[in-house]
């Protein structure tokens, strides 16, 4: 089993809908991370959280709003999304966020936009 | 530039065969650190190995190996007497020595038929 937990594993929203994954680590970790994965290609880095603050936002449109309540959760918050959206999302930690600290992964969330 | 290249898109063999899966990197930095991680089709990334530019020692793990040749900045991995378990997507990737940012290849898909 992966120690970070992700909710749901499935999603389907509709473009107008809210919505909001969620992310849990209990490791100690203080640095947490967003991903977004398209089939067949490498995740690609959304948001940095490193000691509960936003480290890097990696150009991601303001329909992805990613909140840290505490250092084990992490939420990305959707609203407006577009078909493109559809991926997997994939929440990761780290002890610090240095480089020479692997991340750990959660087993994602696949969102489908219709 | 930072560059990871998994030059084989997909590789199939027959389980108890050897397969090696390369990885080719570009860096201009000194310190640095490479990654292997494993994505099962259940989405998550499961991390292998991690090895700092300093240590070029070759390491065991198993039915798993790995080669780091900084002469020829690659860092490819062997798995030997493949199993259907193995079956999975690849990821090699790279990091900078104080940074968040995980660089990763393009993913090698290994399918192994019984």
């Amino acid at each position: 089993d992966t120690e970070v937990t992700q909710t749901p594993k499935h999603l389907v929203m509709g473009m107008t809908n809210k919505k909001s994954l969620k992310c849990e680590q209990h490791m100690g970790h203080r640095a947490m991370y967003w991903y977004k994965q398209k089939a067949k290609k490498p995740p690609e880095l959304m948001f940095v959280y490193s000691y509960e603050k936003l480290s890097i936002n990696e150009s991601v449109p303001s329909r992805f709003s990613p909140e840290c309540p505490n250092s084990s959760l992490l939420n990305l918050h959707l609203h407006a999304l577009q078909p493109e959206d559809s991926a997997l999302y994939l929440c990761a930690s780290s002890p610090s966020g240095l480089g020479n600290q692997p991340q750990h992964f959660g087993d994602g969330t696949r969102l489908s936009i219709l | 530039a930072q560059k990871v290249t998994q030059a084989q898109t997909e590789i199939s063999v027959v389980e108890k065969e050897d397969v090696t899966l390369d990885c080719v990197y570009e860096t201009r930095d000194t310190t640095y650190y490479l990654f292997w991680y494993k994505q099962p089709p259940s989405g998550e990334l499961v991390f292998l190995i991690r090895r700092n530019s300093f240590d070029e020692q070759n390491e065991i793990s198993g039915r798993y190996s790995w080669n780091f040749q900084k002469s020829t900045s690659s860092f490819n991995f062997t798995i030997t007497a493949s199993q259907v378990v193995d079956s999975a997507v690849y990821f090699c990737a790279l990091s900078r020595d104080s940074s968040y940012k995980l660089i990763f290849g393009s993913g090698t898909r290994l399918l192994v038929r019984p």
